[in-house]
């Protein structure tokens, strides 16, 4: 089967950098997804990592360890902005479907 | 460029009653997915379409849900009859190939 794992909430300060670590373990794993979301809103896409390494992309950069099973998310300069929740999921299987995480709730503080 | 949108953005509904879910996905993209996230669960996969077809409904929960995509372009999920467990928040997401998939605001569904 598959199965994600990712820490239920985080605080962080304003400034700061914060890591948010995914592990998973599934079969036909084709590469992995950091989504944000915001209460109420759509999961907004953030980083794609198909290959060992990373990948930055302005404040956000984002590990992956195939044979690890493991992934990371890294917010740099945080903003209360940042405050919300951080999906991790896996593209699995020949339709590319998404297997999430339950999710990081992020709190930034001032 | 508009992004995948659905409607209604909320729906409350009565046990055994029927609901329609619209999904519009971005212009050109042939992969549409929807998904669903009940309370306090991750949220996890329905089923996919390529243009007018289904390639995976493997996590359709039962035969009370009915999806659709006639003409490759919008698609629709139905739930007939509505039950308690059926609550929850519907996404659609659609993509132009196998990378980034767009996700639309989602339907809040209560069944009542």
């Amino acid at each position: 089967g598959q199965n994600i794992d990712q820490p239920t909430e985080m605080t962080a300060t304003e400034g700061a950098i914060v890591q948010i670590n995914c592990t998973y373990q599934t079969s036909g794993f084709n590469g992995l997804f950091w989504y944000q979301q915001h209460a109420g809103e759509a999961p907004t896409f953030l980083s794609y990592n198909v290959l060992d390494g990373l990948e930055e992309k302005g404040r956000f950069s984002s590990f992956l360890s195939r044979s690890k099973g493991y992934s990371y998310l890294l917010l740099k300069e945080l903003q209360m902005k940042d405050s919300a929740s951080y999906l991790c999921a896996v593209s699995w299987g020949a339709t590319n479907k998404l297997i999430f995480g339950t999710g990081t709730l992020l709190a930034v503080q001032p | 460029e508009a992004g995948v949108t659905q409607f209604p953005s909320h729906s409350v509904i009565e046990k055994g009653q029927t609901v329609t879910l619209r999904c519009d996905p971005i212009s050109g993209h042939d992969n549409l997915y929807w998904y669903r996230r009940v309370m306090g669960k991750e949220i996890k996969f329905l089923l996919h379409f390529v243009k007018e077809s289904k390639q995976d409904e493997s996590g359709m929960p039962n035969n009370r849900f009915l999806a659709e995509r006639t003409g490759g372009t919008y698609s629709t999920l139905k739930v007939q009859p509505a039950e308690l467990e059926d609550s929850g928040v519907y996404f659609c997401a659609s993509s132009p190939s196998s990378g980034e998939q767009y996700f639309g605001p989602g339907t809040r569904l209560t069944v009542t």
